[in-house]
């Protein structure tokens, strides 16, 4: 297992369009976590799931965000009408199954710029 | 509302000496934390963790203290070396919801 894989690494996109990142969490790890974070900040929670169920979604996630985990494996997170605020670096994390009071393994991001 | 606090946005320790990087929380039904490591241009990646029902946990040159009534945990990294230069993130969850809180990180640099 190679870990966690977030898709791309990097995007430029021109404010107004729509992104959509993927994550391939470890094989096994029914938890999905979205995470963002911008300069200077820790990671700030955005969702997560529990195989395909989405258990939670944070106030930063407006209506322009929707996540989904379809058949519990691979996760995606779509901005539409991007703006120059959505910019930051966007983190997947995935835990173990069954297992609470376990840390969760991050993915290495995808970095967004909003021009 | 910052729930996971690290107050240092930076800290510098000679090489070989020890660091110490401190954190404090402000809600009482955290019972897991953690620190995280993380590189520029890399994900963040797990250091060390310690419940709530220890006060100390140690990893090789890596231990972590937590004082509940104080609402505080420190982690100690000794001796320090130059690959620890990075940026370490404090975190902690709560209960069953598991999920993970943040703080702000301190950046650490080891000088030569």
């Amino acid at each position: 297992d190679t870990g966690v894989s977030q898709n791309p690494r990097h995007k430029i996109t021109k404010r107004g369009q729509n992104v959509t990142f993927r994550c391939d969490p470890i094989s096994e790890h029914n938890r999905l976590y979205w995470y963002r974070q911008t300069l200077g900040q820790g990671p700030e929670f955005l969702t997560y799931f529990q195989n395909e169920a989405q258990l939670e979604k944070s106030r930063l996630l407006s209506d322009r965000f929707s996540a989904e985990r379809p058949k519990g494996s691979f996760s995606t997170l779509e901005i539409q009408r991007t703006e120059q605020g959505d910019s930051a670096m966007y983190l997947c994390a995935s835990s173990p199954k069954g297992q609470r009071n376990t840390e969760a393994f991050f993915g290495q991001g995808t970095r967004l710029t909003v021009v | 509302d910052q729930q996971v606090k690290q107050n240092s946005p930076s800290l510098s320790v000679q090489e070989g000496r020890i660091s110490i990087l401190n954190c404090d929380y402000t809600n009482s039904m955290f019972d897991y934390f953690l620190w995280y490591k993380k590189y520029p241009a890399e994900g963040p990646t797990f250091l060390i963790s310690i419940s709530s029902i220890k006060d100390k946990n140690e990893d090789g040159r890596f231990t972590v203290f937590l004082n509940k009534s104080a609402k505080h945990l420190s982690l100690h990294i000794v001796p320090s070396q130059p690959g620890d230069s990075a940026v370490y993130f404090c975190a902690a969850s709560e209960g069953a919801d598991d999920k993970i809180i943040f703080g702000k990180g301190t950046r650490l640099h080891i000088l030569p």
